[in-house]
């Protein structure tokens, strides 16, 4: 089934305590791309890749890292999470910069204290 | 830099009623546009889009938008809702050229009472 998978799905954390959501694809697809959602303001990309190796910011890029080591994986890193990093994450997967539609995985809730 | 927006945030509709939900965007060149649907407590699942031809798309549950490209708009219609429909829905574009940026809305909650 092609999905895109994300972990964890909910975690509470304290500030300064680094953390990794993990986000894998089995589609082959060459984009990802990290979301965070927040009442009121929709969707904010932080991240996005266009392929393996190949990672550029998007509109709220402050307080994330990302890697794209292999095709599949895209990790989104919060070396020092703070408490305004408390949001509902999503990662999205299309095959390729150009084409297709998103598609997400099932999203992480992070809270940070 | 393009931008979305979902006026209505809050839409509370009984079962059977008819369905608008607005979307305009501001960008001058070519644009693919999209609804995205999330229901309660799950991601974001592609409603329907709309790439080139006729401007008015079909997609899934009955839903549909018409794309006016001399008003920048969107609009997503359904003529007769379901409790099912509660969600949150949010409009999408992707522009042309270069990198192709996908910006969404701020969404829509759907709220359809039985």
């Amino acid at each position: 089934e092609a999905q895109v998978t994300q972990n964890p799905r909910y975690l509470i954390t304290v500030t300064g305590k680094k953390l990794t959501v993990t986000c894998s694809q089995n589609m082959n697809h060459e984009y990802m791309s990290w979301y965070r959602q927040d009442p009121g303001l929709g969707l904010r990309q932080i991240y996005y890749s266009m392929n393996v190796e190949v990672t550029d910011k998007g509109d709220v890029p402050e307080g994330y890292k990302v890697s794209r080591k292999e095709k599949r994986n895209f990790p989104l890193i919060l070396e020092s999470p703070s408490p305004n990093q408390t949001s509902l994450y999503f990662c999205a997967s299309k095959e390729s910069p150009n084409t297709g539609e998103l598609f997400f995985g099932e999203g992480s809730r992070l809270t940070v204290l | 830099a393009q931008s979305v927006s979902q006026h209505n945030h809050h839409v509370i509709l009984s079962e059977a009623a008819s369905l608008e939900l607005g979307c305009n965007y501001s960008y001058g060149g070519t644009v693919n546009l999209f609804w995205y649907v999330q229901y309660p407590g799950q991601h974001l699942q592609l409603l329907l889009k709309y790439f080139s031809g006729d401007p008015l798309v079909k997609g899934i549950k009955g839903f549909e938008a018409e794309f006016i490209k001399s008003k920048f708009s969107f609009n997503l219609r359904k003529p007769s809702v379901q409790w099912s429909d509660t969600a949150e829905y949010f409009c999408a574009v992707r522009t042309s050229g270069g990198y192709q940026k996908v910006t969404f809305g701020t969404g829509t909650k759907l709220q359809v009472i039985p």
